[in-house]
């Protein structure tokens, strides 16, 4: 099994409509990420946690949330959709006592808004 | 400027070549550098690191990073079919540690 597990993987939906994705880890890593990848725009910083009671915004939050449910569960919610959030989304998680730099990746959720 | 960038590619090299993929960044106090390869709908995973200027070599990778260009560059020694894939350059940002990826560079390596 995957340690960083993201469901669903595949989803399409209707512009106006509530999205969660979640995200859970058996890495035990207190750090957690969400990204967003778009063609042509690479890997962008959505939000992330630091631990259970951190939540910082990234680079590209607007009309995203997030909620940290445990040190392993991480999930992001789109309120309400619009379809340049049409994206692959990808949580990571890392270890502030390992590598610098590194993250580690779930498989990744394909998000279509129509 | 984008903070960090790289040429998308595609860039195709013959089997056995070297391939070399190359990424400048912006801002000066960045103090950590990475690359990550990503397989076509894979997710990224971390390749190699590089903090000091110089060369850092792990098998048939060689990082390169040069601060006072801001440059960094990945070469690839007798690339096989098995390397072709995105590669992304990233660049540690502020204390927070959190990366700033380049939109990733495509390499095609044909038998």
């Amino acid at each position: 099994d995957a340690d960083v597990t993201q469901t669903p993987r595949n989803r399409i939906t209707k512009t106006g409509k509530r999205i969660m994705l979640e995200c859970s880890q058996t890495k035990g890593h207190d750090r957690m990420y969400w990204y967003r990848q778009d063609p042509g725009l690479g890997l962008r910083l959505i939000y992330y946690s630091f631990d259970v009671k951190d939540i910082n915004k990234g680079e590209i939050s607007d009309g995203y949330s997030v909620s940290r449910q445990a040190q392993a569960k991480f999930s992001l919610s789109l309120e309400s959709a619009i379809p340049n959030q049409t994206a692959l989304y990808f949580c990571a998680t890392s270890d502030p006592r390992g590598v610098t730099g590194e993250l580690f990746f779930g498989e990744g959720s394909r998000l279509t808004v129509l | 400027q984008k903070e960090v960038e790289q040429n998308s590619g595609p860039l195709s090299v013959p089997e056995g070549a070297i391939a070399s993929l190359n990424c400048t960044y912006s801002d000066r106090v960045s103090q950590s550098f990475f690359w990550y390869r990503q397989y076509s709908g894979k997710s990224p995973e971390l390749i190699m690191s590089i903090y000091s200027n110089g060369d850092k070599e792990d098998g048939r990778f060689t990082a390169q990073l040069n601060k006072a260009s801001q440059y960094v560059s990945l070469l690839i020694r007798d690339s096989q079919p098995s390397d072709s894939a995105t590669y992304l350059c990233a660049v540690n940002r502020g204390s927070q540690g959190n990366l700033i990826f380049g939109k990733g560079t495509k390499l095609s390596v044909k038998p």
